[in-house]
């Protein structure tokens, strides 16, 4: 199986604040990976697909970047809404697999 | 527009077998594939399986033994049953409606609990 490592586990940031979140999976996955934004008792919304296409409604301070195994979502302005955990998520091979998850918190 | 809803007991005792339903509007389960994710309390999210759209299925090598999903086309649901459960199945069960390889679409999720 892909083997998906989220960095950090946790971190806090100010309004306005630029925020990253990055993920490496074990393999190339030829950008085939995802992010999704979880909330409290709600399940994870996708923001982003194919590595940096935005999903239609999603904010455009979210993006994302990368290739081969190294993946990175960018805030570009912390917003209150912001706040909750992400994951990423690897489409090449079944199993499909997720990242631990990184918790966001507004200072 | 699009909607998913599960549903499901929230209490199974070990050993037994859960079934959950997905009902899905706005779209059809033989134009979209389905995907099943769980999540156990506080952690993180795992893929189960799917019913692609032509019928055919897959599933997480963890679990396939215990797995089985189908579907009712007439009715526009997808089933989850899983047999042999144990404490560790606990958690949130959640239907997602794919575009390609990742998930546009989910439902609220169904809470399921593991315990006599």
């Amino acid at each position: 199986d892909i083997q998906m490592t989220q960095s950090p586990a946790s971190l806090s940031a100010s309004l306005g604040e630029t925020v990253t979140i990055q993920c490496q999976a074990s393999e190339d996955i030829y950008s085939g990976l995802a992010w999704y934004q979880q909330k409290p008792g709600k399940s994870p919304q996708l923001l982003i697909y194919g590595a940096s296409s935005l999903q239609d409604g999603v904010p455009s301070r979210f993006s994302g970047s990368g290739s081969g195994t190294q993946y990175s979502l960018k805030i570009s302005s912390m917003q209150t809404e912001d706040e909750g955990v992400y994951f990423c998520q690897q489409g090449l091979k079944y199993p499909f697999t997720f990242g631990s998850g990184t918790k966001l918190e507004i200072k | 527009q699009v909607r998913l809803k599960e549903s499901g007991p929230r209490l199974v005792q070990p050993s037994q077998t859960l079934s959950v339903t997905c009902t899905v509007s706005g779209f059809s389960v033989t134009s979209y594939h389905v995907s099943w994710v769980r999540q156990p309390p506080g952690k993180g999210l795992e893929w189960v399986g799917a019913i692609w759209k032509g019928g055919s299925t897959d599933y997480n090598s963890a679990l396939k033994s215990r797995l089985s999903i189908s579907r009712d086309t007439s009715k526009n649901q997808v089933f989850l049953k899983m047999n042999s459960l144990q404490t560790e199945d606990t958690g949130t069960y959640y239907c997602a409606k794919h575009s390609y390889w990742y998930f546009d679409f989910w439902g609220p999720g169904t809470m399921v609990t593991v315990s006599s």
